[in-house]
């Protein structure tokens, strides 16, 4: 069975600190796995992937994510928060069949001053 | 490339009503997806087409639901007899034969429904 799990459906850091937004997935299929972002009223922007390359992948506006196998994890990461990462954050995971992804339920990133 | 896009971006009906929704997908995309997502929720998918051909659709699609895309290019997603359990942002994804895992997302139709 593919599941992706968001092990935190909020967080709030301080601007300046580091992200942390963890996820976890189970996938029978080698795995793609995706972050993606949705500001408020805003459509989802691809923030990196992974697709079985490089295990550590970095993304635009700073963030990354690494890729470990043995932990069947993909947590995003940045070293400084800003006030404009303020946002919905999705893994979604390819089900290995190249038509449906897979969504965790989301974590709120929530960037205090 | 100037992405995907949705219209309407906002779709406010009365109850009973039909609406449709078109998206325009990335050019040179042969892949497209119709999602639906509800407040505080991630997508779910509703189904999608490979150039004209639909070749999957979720349970979620009622018969109420259909969409098209008969030229291969853009699609319509079409509601009929709308209920207030539609309301909800209606979401298009698109990606390309090289790279199909890789779904590149519109703005969204919010419809409400009332």
């Amino acid at each position: 069975a593919q599941s992706v799990t968001q092990l935190d459906s909020h967080v709030s850091v301080s601007e300046g600190t580091p992200v942390l937004l963890r996820c976890n997935y189970s996938s029978s299929y080698s795995p793609s796995l995706f972050w993606y972002v949705q500001h408020p009223n805003k459509g989802l922007q691809l923030l990196l992937k992974y697709t079985s390359a490089a295990t550590l992948v970095k993304g635009i506006n700073g963030f990354e994510a690494e890729f470990k196998k043995s932990e069947t994890s993909f947590h995003l990461t940045k070293p400084s928060a800003h006030m404009s990462d303020a946002a919905e954050y999705f893994c979604v995971l390819n089900a290995g069949n190249n038509r449906k992804l897979i969504w965790g339920l989301g974590t709120s990133l929530a960037v205090n001053p | 490339d100037t992405g995907v896009s949705q219209d309407p971006r906002h779709k406010i009906t009365k109850r009973g009503q039909n609406v449709t929704f078109r998206c325009d997908p990335i050019s040179e995309h042969n892949r497209l997806y119709w999602y639906r997502q509800t407040l505080g929720q991630g997508p779910e998918f509703l189904t999608y087409f490979q150039n004209e051909a639909q070749l999957e659709k979720s349970r979620l699609l009622s018969d109420r639901f259909s969409a098209e895309r008969p030229k291969g290019s853009f699609s319509t997603l079409e509601i009929q007899r709308t209920e207030q359990g539609d309301s909800a942002m209606y979401l298009c994804a698109s990606s390309r034969a090289g790279e199909p895992e890789t779904q590149y997302f519109g703005p969204g139709t919010r419809l409400l429904v009332l």
